[in-house]
């Protein structure tokens, strides 16, 4: 059962279009996190949020944008979509302490 | 500037023998290290994890192994299984991890019948 949900599985999208990626977490944890991943490379941290109201970026500059209005809920969004944002993004969330963060199964996004 | 290091993109090892999965690091900082396992289309799923504290952590089939004076640490499976073959991640945490996790370039595991 997953504890940690994200929506599409898959999105073929075309360029320019504005897109929200969705995660969902059911475990009620402060601490969520997106990651985007290219083939063959390592999990890029872009967002994060330490809770309601919070959002920061991560290592590794994106062009999305990310809410937190909600503590079970964090979207992610690209206003216009380009071909160098196809990848795949993953959400995860951090209980409290080191480790413990779970991920969902992610979404892969080809813009094309 | 990568801060954890994972040096082979692939590995093919035998049913039934012992795979070892390489990390090293450069961040001192780093005191919690995590092994995740990810097969294609999928989220990475948690393995085993080793505190700075610790050089040894076993679970099962799986122990990892933490170096700090040589900022390395290693995964051991054995015995390989057939459903074992997927990408292996290293990933580290400084300072309880709140800003996320730092992750490897991963590696590819396949056991061979």
């Amino acid at each position: 059962e997953a504890d940690i949900y994200q929506t599409p599985r898959y999105l073929v999208i075309g360029t320019g279009k504005k897109i929200t990626l969705e995660c969902s977490q059911t475990m009620g944890h402060d601490k969520m996190y997106w990651y985007q991943q290219d083939p063959g490379m390592e999990l890029h941290l872009i967002h994060y949020s330490y809770g309601v109201n919070s959002t920061e970026k991560g290592d590794l500059s994106s062009e999305s944008t990310v809410s937190r209005i909600r503590t079970e809920h964090f979207p992610l969004t690209l206003e216009s979509a380009r071909p160098s944002h196809t990848s795949q993004y993953l959400c995860a969330s951090s209980g409290p302490g080191s480790g413990g963060y779970t991920f969902g199964s992610g979404t892969r996004l080809t813009v094309v | 500037d990568q801060q954890v290091k994972q040096n082979s993109p692939s590995l093919s090892v035998q049913e039934g023998r012992i795979s070892i999965l390489n990390c090293d690091y450069t961040n001192s900082m780093f005191d919690y290290f995590l092994w995740y396992k990810k097969y294609p289309a999928e989220g990475p799923t948690f393995l085993i994890s080793i505190s700075s504290i610790k050089d040894k952590n076993e679970d099962g089939r799986f122990t990892v192994f933490l170096n700090k004076s040589a900022k390395h640490l290693s995964l051991h499976i054995v015995p390989s299984q057939p459903g074992d073959s997927a990408v292996y991640f290293c990933a580290a945490i400084a300072g309880g991890g709140a800003d996320g996790l730092t992750f490897g370039k991963g590696t590819h595991l396949i056991i061979q019948p």
